[in-house]
């Protein structure tokens, strides 16, 4: 089946400083990607959808300065989480349509810790 | 504003049980329907979807019933084991509007040996 990575699975930062998050789909072209935050024992809330070539659309309340999004390539979007603060941390989690369809695969999620 | 929301937050099952998760949505513009496993510690995995033309569809030891007159889903699985233990998300969508999911809040399943 199809598969999307996601890299670092983990990653641990200090307060003030910047963290990227790779999203890969890897055995399909996805135009579009989605970028979501999940918090503990509760559901996925959608931060972005991610546009190959174009601009992202963020989600009313999510800061696109904050949450930068770059959608380089049909296979690879990243999430910038810029100055980062303890209350970014969370579970993020992002997507990927497969162009043939609308079948969404999701990647296995990173944990951020702002400490 | 538009919204998916679950009847259950828990639900137990022995071994061996068939388990309904309930969900209730309501966009009526909803046209594609989702159901996700969620383990703990990892994304979201595709389990079944169904279209709005269609009531019903099967996979293995699943299936969902879509009822869009009371605008209810439902996912059924048989003789639940216990690696089916999770959380349970349905998400909805809309691809003729915004083309984005938007999630349920979820359902932990409990399978007891």
């Amino acid at each position: 089946g199809a598969v999307v990575s996601q890299h670092p699975s983990r990653v641990i930062c200090k307060s003030g400083t910047s963290v990227k998050i790779e999203c890969r789909s890897l055995d399909f072209q996805a135009t579009t990607m989605f970028w979501y935050r999940q918090f503990p024992k509760k559901s996925l809330m959608l931060m972005a959808t991610s546009n190959e070539g174009s601009k992202a659309t963020y989600e009313q309340g999510v800061e696109k300065d904050k949450f930068l999004i770059n959608h380089a390539s049909l296979t690879l979007s990243t999430l910038t989480v810029t100055s980062a603060h303890p209350e970014d941390s969370s579970f993020y989690i992002c997507s990927a349509r497969d162009d043939r369809g609308l079948e969404q695969y999701f990647g296995p999620g990173t944990r951020l810790t702002v400490t | 504003g538009e919204s998916v929301g679950l009847h259950l937050p828990t639900l137990s099952v022995q071994e061996g049980d068939n388990s309904i998760i309930n969900c209730a949505y309501s966009n009526s513009a909803s046209d594609y329907f989702i159901w996700y496993k969620q383990e703990s510690g990892k994304g979201p995995q595709f389990i079944i979807d169904i279209r709005s033309n269609m009531d019903k569809r099967q996979g293995q030891r699943v299936t969902v019933l879509l009822n869009k007159t009371v605008k209810h889903l439902s996912l059924q699985i048989a003789a639940t084991q216990p690696g089916d233990s999770a959380v349970y998300f349905c998400a909805e969508n809309n691809t003729g509007g915004g083309n984005k999911l938007t999630f349920g809040t979820g359902t932990q399943l409990k399978v007891e040996l």
